[in-house]
């Protein structure tokens, strides 16, 4: 079976970093992936991960251990904006196609 | 703007009716994937299409259908509606290189079954 566990929400401050967790069981991976989905609209891609380690991206950043089934997004210097739904996602398949299993998703409220 | 587009954007209809989502994926992009979000189930993948054929499945109910077409635009079948068919629907497209290959997503379509 697939099971991908965040949490539900978390609220953090302006300026601040924060840590979004992740954890999944599921077999046939390929890669994982953080979405940002503000209320109403698409989800938008923000990293993906497929090797163990870090991946850097401006304000972002992604960490991936395939052995403990675990991923973090990290955000820096939160901005209002930042104010979002952060949902991890797992492929599935060839790395031309496959599906993708979400989260439940974590509500980030960012405070001034 | 993902470059995906699909409409129509509101779709209000009543129990036991049928209805058609379409989608039209980024210029070049041979996969379609189709998304139902609803409140208490986030988001459940349902059906996956690539260059016209089935690729890969979700938990799609059998009242519900798809089809690629050969502009390679998708469509959404979901018919004997009921209330709890109430969701947002996405589309989202992929392309054919290997690597990266992340999935863009469309505005999708908001649909209200009364």
């Amino acid at each position: 079976g697939q099971n991908i566990d965040q949490p539900t929400e978390m609220t953090a401050t302006e300026g601040a970093i924060v840590q979004i967790n992740c954890t999944y069981q599921t077999s046939g991976f390929n890669g994982l992936f953080w979405y940002q989905q503000h209320a109403g609209e698409a989800p938008t891609f923000l990293s993906y991960n497929v090797l163990d380690g870090l991946e850097e991206k401006g304000r972002f950043s992604s960490f991936l251990s395939r052995s403990k089934g675990y991923s973090y997004l990290l955000l820096k210097e939160l901005q209002m904006k930042d104010s979002a739904s952060y949902l991890c996602a797992v492929r599935h398949g060839s790395s031309n196609t496959g599906k993708l299993i979400f989260g439940q998703g974590t509500t980030l409220q960012v405070k001034p | 703007d993902s470059g995906v587009t699909q409409t129509p954007k509101h779709l209000i209809t009543a129990t036991g009716q049928r209805v058609t989502l379409r989608c039209s994926p980024r210029s070049g992009d041979l996969s379609v994937y189709w998304y139902q979000q609803s409140l208490d189930q986030g988001l459940q993948f349902l059906i996956q299409y690539y260059n016209g054929e089935e690729r890969a499945k979700g938990n799609i109910l059998e009242r519900f259908s798809a089809q690629q077409f050969p502009d390679l635009h998708s469509e959404l079948n979901l018919s004997s509606l009921e209330l709890g068919d109430s969701a947002l629907y996405f589309c989202a497209s992929s392309g054919t290189s290997g690597g990266l290959n992340e999935q863009f997503f469309g505005p999708g379509t908001r649909l209200t079954v009364l």
